[in-house]
């Protein structure tokens, strides 16, 4: 399997610009989750899916973020406008549904915004 | 609601020396928990997990964690620490029967010195 696969794995992109950041989950996972980590607030759990339905986005932290899963194989993470302070890796993670299953995270996606 | 402590942002061992990394939850109620392994610019890695079963659980690259229900706490072990080790640790949790949330400790970096 070829694991979670997140694009771009580096964005630089300017205050005020559009951001989409990708993720394709491995196969047959019905869950997906969107994780933020900084050096100041660690790993922050950002929204989560169960069978392409949002199921808690408390952890968006503006309006400015939103998060879209079209079908069980693609997600996307936005940002509009981007600001200095979402500089961040961004990762994604997949897996089974129920509390014991494990997650497996995608690469990362490292976010400057200048 | 779930919270973890790592005791320790860095810890520091000699090659072949035993590795303990400390890890302490909040839960409500029974937890799952996991230890999770990250190497530089990749995503984490499930190194092993509780689920109630036997609370001495075994993962890969030979470490070990305790569940120790009075204690609340989860410390990952290793008895000789490889230089490959070096990484970051993050221990995390759930709830059994709760929403799918992992909360994540802030990590331990672990060095290992030659």
């Amino acid at each position: 399997d070829a694991g979670v696969i997140q694009s771009p794995r580096h964005e630089v992109t300017e205050m005020g610009q559009e951001v989409t950041l990708r993720c394709k989950p491995i196969s047959g996972h019905n869950s997906l989750f969107w994780y933020r980590q900084t050096m100041m607030r660690g790993l922050e759990l950002l929204i989560y899916f169960n069978n392409n339905v949002p199921i808690d986005d408390s952890g968006m932290p503006e309006d400015r973020f939103s998060a879209k899963m079209p079908n069980a194989s693609f997600s996307t993470l936005k940002i509009q406008p981007s600001e200095p302070r979402d500089s961040a890796v961004y990762f994604c993670a997949s897996s089974f549904t129920g509390g014991h299953s494990p997650l497996h995270f995608g690469n990362g996606t490292r976010l400057t915004v200048t | 609601a779930q919270s973890v402590t790592q005791l320790g942002s860095h810890v520091s061992v000699s090659e072949g020396a035993l590795v303990l990394l400390r890890c302490n939850y909040s839960s409500s109620v029974p937890p799952y928990l996991f230890w999770y392994v990250q190497y530089p610019n990749q995503g984490l890695q499930l190194l092993l997990k509780y689920t109630s079963a036997a609370t001495l659980v075994k993962g890969i690259n030979g470490f070990e964690a305790e569940f120790k229900k009075s204690e609340t706490s989860f410390h990952l072990t290793k008895p000789s620490a490889h230089m490959s080790d070096a990484a970051e640790y993050f221990c995390a949790v759930s709830e059994v029967g709760g929403a799918q949330k992992l909360v994540f400790g802030q990590g331990t970096r672990l060095t290992i010195n030659p």
